[in-house]
């Protein structure tokens, strides 16, 4: 049972690109949850999703952020025009439940570096 | 909206000590205590979680306390050894899958 995916493991992107990040859930997962970490800091909560529908976006930035969970299909987290601020590793967490005591399994995540 | 508080940011024991992390959070209606190791390059593991109807849980040589009127928990690990050294977060759970992470301590075991 394949855990968290997620893809690229490393991202370099120039100021003013877009960033794809990917994630593919535990098999059985239908909850999904983006998490950014920046250095020596610890994982600030930015988005949680279930299968085609936004549940909570209250840690995303306003602007150039934006996420989704299709029905088939990864969860894309898409950041547009990219700044060097948004350099950092992005995490992204599955639970087959949402209820406030459901264990988190994350992946590996993604490093962001921003030229 | 909650707040965590971790304590210390670093640590280092000798192999065979005891390593203790403290952590106080501030929203009355956490519920879920999740512990997260995180090794260089990987994404945080979960290593243990308390619920707020129990003060304490064991799984081997590691341990989690709770105290819900004072609002902190504490991980302990006893018997340190070189591979527990890792960056450890403390977590603090209100509404679904939501977890509020402390800003970690990195334990450094040394041989």
């Amino acid at each position: 049972n394949a855990g968290v995916m997620q893809n690229p493991r490393h991202l370099v992107r120039r100021r003013g690109q877009e960033a794809r990040l990917r994630c593919s859930p535990m098999k059985g997962h239908s909850h999904v949850y983006w998490y950014r970490q920046l250095p020596e800091e610890g994982l600030k909560f930015m988005v949680y999703l279930q299968k085609e529908n936004i549940i909570d976006e209250s840690g995303m930035p306003k602007e150039r952020f934006s996420a989704e969970f299709p029905k088939e299909g990864p969860s894309i987290l898409r950041i547009q025009q990219v700044v060097r601020g948004d350099s950092a590793a992005y995490f992204c967490a599955s639970s087959p439940r949402s209820q406030a005591n459901e264990k988190l399994f994350f992946g590996s995540g993604t490093q962001l570096s921003v030229l | 909206g909650e707040n965590v508080e971790q304590h210390p940011s670093t640590l280092s024991v000798q192999e065979g000590d005891s390593a203790v992390i403290k952590c106080t959070y501030s929203d009355s209606a956490s519920n879920y205590f999740p512990w997260y190791k995180q090794e260089l390059g990987k994404g945080p593991q979960l290593i243990i979680d308390i619920r707020s109807n129990v003060g304490e849980k064991k799984d081997q040589r590691i341990a989690v306390t709770l105290n819900k009127t004072a609002k902190h928990f504490s991980l302990h690990i006893t018997e340190t050894q070189p591979e527990d050294s890792a960056v450890y977060f403390c977590a603090a759970n209100t509404n679904a899958g939501k977890s509020t992470f402390g800003d970690g301590t990195t334990l450094t075991v040394k041989p």
